[in-house]
């Protein structure tokens, strides 16, 4: 199996630009993960979907940030406007199902830069 | 309060030294799940392992190892005769049972091996 993919996997932009994240989680996985990473704050948990629906979004910083999951195959985290505290690493990953004791495999990340 | 709490923020060693990476976890839930994962300077996480509460018994792979106490909430990593490869930083992560993918993550310890 490929893993995790994400793109991009780095992504300079303006601030206030809209900006959109992509991870394909591996193949017969059912649940999503989108993790933010900062020096400061560490590893967040964004937002977690299991068979496609959003269970927890707790995490999701502001309005400015959504996410989706139209198949069990994609999903994307949209920052709009993207701002320069946005800048961190992203990152997606999935597990074969929700329960507490399944490992989450992650993708290589998505390093974001708001400048 | 911090769940999974990594006291060792950054750690030097000499290559072929033994190296411990400390791990406390703080849970009231009786099911519970410990994991460690690698960050390499590629930036990617690498999962290395997951233990259960009722499964106390140490585990060993190849030069990792693995010593979970309940007694003391501590789920620490030994690398024996570190190599250059094993410079990473590493983070410990917890699950319970009641709050199903919230994974818990620590600050991350990053071990250098100095050839």
């Amino acid at each position: 199996d490929a893993g995790v993919i994400q793109s991009p996997r780095h992504e300079v932009t303006e601030m206030g630009q809209e900006v959109t994240l992509r991870c394909k989680p591996i193949s017969g996985h059912n649940s999503l993960f989108w993790y933010r990473q900062t020096m400061m704050r560490g590893l967040e948990l964004l937002i977690y979907f299991n068979n496609n629906v959003p269970i927890d979004d707790s995490g999701m910083p502001e309005d400015r940030f959504s996410a989706k999951m139209p198949n069990a195959s994609f999903s994307t985290l949209k920052i709009q406007p993207s701002e320069p505290r946005d800048s961190a690493v992203y990152f997606c990953a999935s597990s074969l199902w929700g329960g507490a004791n399944t490992e989450a495999f992650f993708g290589q990340g998505t390093r974001l830069t708001v400048v | 309060a911090q769940k999974v709490t990594q006291a060792q923020t950054e750690i030097s060693v000499v290559e072929k030294e033994d190296v411990t990476l400390d791990c406390v976890y703080e849970t009231r839930d009786t099911t519970y799940y410990l994991f460690w994962y690698k960050q390499p300077p590629s930036g990617e996480l690498v999962f290395l392992i997951r233990r259960n509460s009722f499964d106390e018994q140490n585990e060993i792979s190849g030069r990792y190892s693995w010593n979970f106490q309940k007694s003391t909430s501590s789920f620490n990593f030994t690398i024996t005769a570190s190599q250059v490869v094993d410079s990473a930083v590493y983070f410990c992560a917890l699950s319970e049972e009641n709050t199903g993918n919230q994974f818990y993550f620590g600050t991350g310890t990053s071990l250098t091996v100095i050839p």
